[in-house]
């Protein structure tokens, strides 16, 4: 079975500060994928990232960063000198083989608050 | 504009009326799901189909009804509705080849009460 937990439920920080959104996950298959998606107030889902398995080169976009970690099966998020725009909840997802990589399973989210 | 369309957006209903969340995209893609989306339970799989007139049940499909007559198009169906399917759906679709395969394509979302 499949499964992705995000411990944190809610995060407070001042704008400026550096926050990481922890995301760990299981699954059997040899071959899958890893997302994140961010969710505003006004509720859309907005895809941020996906990673396959083999690709544990870390990312970066901008303030955006992202930590893959097989070996400790993490996929860690990273946001430099957050903004108050950053304020959301965050969804780590992951894909398998098993599924032909169709279905998403969610993690439970972690709600960024960032205030000025 | 490639995107995934759902209506409608809001909507307040009373317990037992049956009710259709429409979700159409504009991409052919052959994949289409649901989910919805509960506070401290992120967001569940309900149905799925993987083309015109191939359905599956997902992991919450209790409840609910889909049909794929057309590949544009994936209804979810709620015959009678209960409170506790109060929430946030989403639909989703996705190409099964391609560069794309596996990235989802996400409609704005439909929040639902049920009183």
């Amino acid at each position: 079975a499949q499964k992705v937990t995000q411990a944190q439920t809610e995060i407070s920080v001042v704008e400026k500060e550096d926050v990481t959104l922890d995301c760990v996950y299981e699954t059997r298959d040899t071959t899958y994928y890893l997302f994140w998606y961010k969710q505003p107030p006004s509720g859309e889902l907005v895809f941020l990232i996906r990673r396959n398995s083999f690709d544990e080169q870390n990312e970066i976009s901008g303030r955006y960063s992202w930590n893959f970690q097989k070996s400790t099966s993490s996929f860690n998020f990273t946001i430099t000198a957050s903004q108050v725009v950053d304020s959301a909840v965050y969804f780590c997802a992951l894909s398998g083989v098993n599924t032909g990589f169709q279905k998403l399973v969610f993690g439970t989210g972690t709600r960024l608050l960032v205030s000025p | 504009e490639a995107q995934v369309t759902q209506n409608p957006r809001y909507l307040i209903t009373v317990t037992g009326k049956k009710l259709t969340v429409t979700c159409s995209q504009n991409m052919n893609h052959e994949y289409m799901s649901w989910y919805r989306q509960d506070p401290g339970l992120g967001l569940r799989q309900i149905y799925y189909s993987m083309n015109v007139e191939v359905t599956d049940k997902g992991d919450v499909p209790e409840g609910y009804k889909v049909s794929r007559k057309e590949k544009r198009n994936f209804p979810l169906i709620l015959e009678s509705p209960s409170p506790n399917q109060t929430s946030l759906y989403f639909c989703a679709s996705s190409p099964t080849t391609g560069l794309l395969y596996n990235e989802q394509f996400f409609g704005p979302g439909t929040r639902l009460t049920v009183l």
